[in-house]
């Protein structure tokens, strides 16, 4: 069935270190990606989407690309700050019509000045 | 921005009550959904709504939940008789159903059943 595989966490990195945290989907047709982040004590917020092949979603230094060969949709910083501190989700959906998302299990980043 | 406001930010309830979680979603939006997240869990998907019915509900949302559409600008997910293990953070959500446009989330609701 539809899922996200998502990097374990706790992911701690010092200030201006490079990101990954790598997530890979196993969905029907043709989904949309998104990067999901939780800063401490509030929602969901979007971070960054990715909705065909070979795109490349941005936002705030964060880069994503849709690779449909790998089923890969890897979040990458080059610079992390400690601000970035957060749980961050992967999730997809899977086709028009079929709205809902499907979420990884998170991954819990600590920043250290 | 407009944004999905969700009350109260925190519910405590005795196991067999019943309880109802409250969103007020962005205005134009007409997709709503709920999903929950037991600490430390995965966010899990409940139930869509659209046009005033389910459009799609997990097999967690079983008789003891229900959603609602009051009066047009509210969206509420009722549990009839809690359980321990309803204990969760509940997030409901908005969106125009399209999907290179996301879903806009609340802050959240967290539920503590006793």
């Amino acid at each position: 069935g539809n899922s996200v595989t998502q990097m374990e966490g706790p992911v701690t990195l010092s200030e201006e270190a490079f990101l990954t945290i790598n997530c890979t989907y196993t969905a029907t047709g043709y989904p949309s990606l998104f990067w999901y982040v939780q800063y401490p004590g509030e929602g969901l917020q979007l971070l960054l989407k990715a909705t065909k092949a070979d795109d490349k979603g941005s936002n705030k230094g964060f880069e994503a690309t849709y690779r449909k060969e790998t089923t890969s949709f890897h979040l990458e910083k080059g610079s992390v700050q400690v601000s970035d501190s957060a749980v961050y989700f992967c999730a997809f959906i899977s086709n028009f019509g079929n709205e809902k998302l499907t979420f990884g299990t998170g991954t819990r980043l600590t920043i250290i000045p | 921005e407009p944004e999905v406001t969700q009350t109260p930010s925190h519910q405590v309830t005795q196991m067999g009550q019943e309880v109802i979680l409250r969103c007020v979603p962005i205005s134009n939006h007409l997709y709503f959904y709920w999903y929950r997240q037991i600490l430390g869990q995965k966010v899990e998907f409940l139930v869509s709504f659209y046009n005033n019915e389910i459009s799609e509900k997990s097999e967690i949302f079983d008789d003891q939940f229900s959603v609602e559409r009051p009066d047009g600008s509210n969206f509420t997910l009722k549990i009839r008789s809690t359980k321990l293990e309803d204990s969760a953070m509940y997030f409901c959500a908005s969106g125009v159903g399209t999907d290179n446009q996301p879903q806009h989330f609340g802050d959240g609701t967290r539920l503590s059943i006793l």
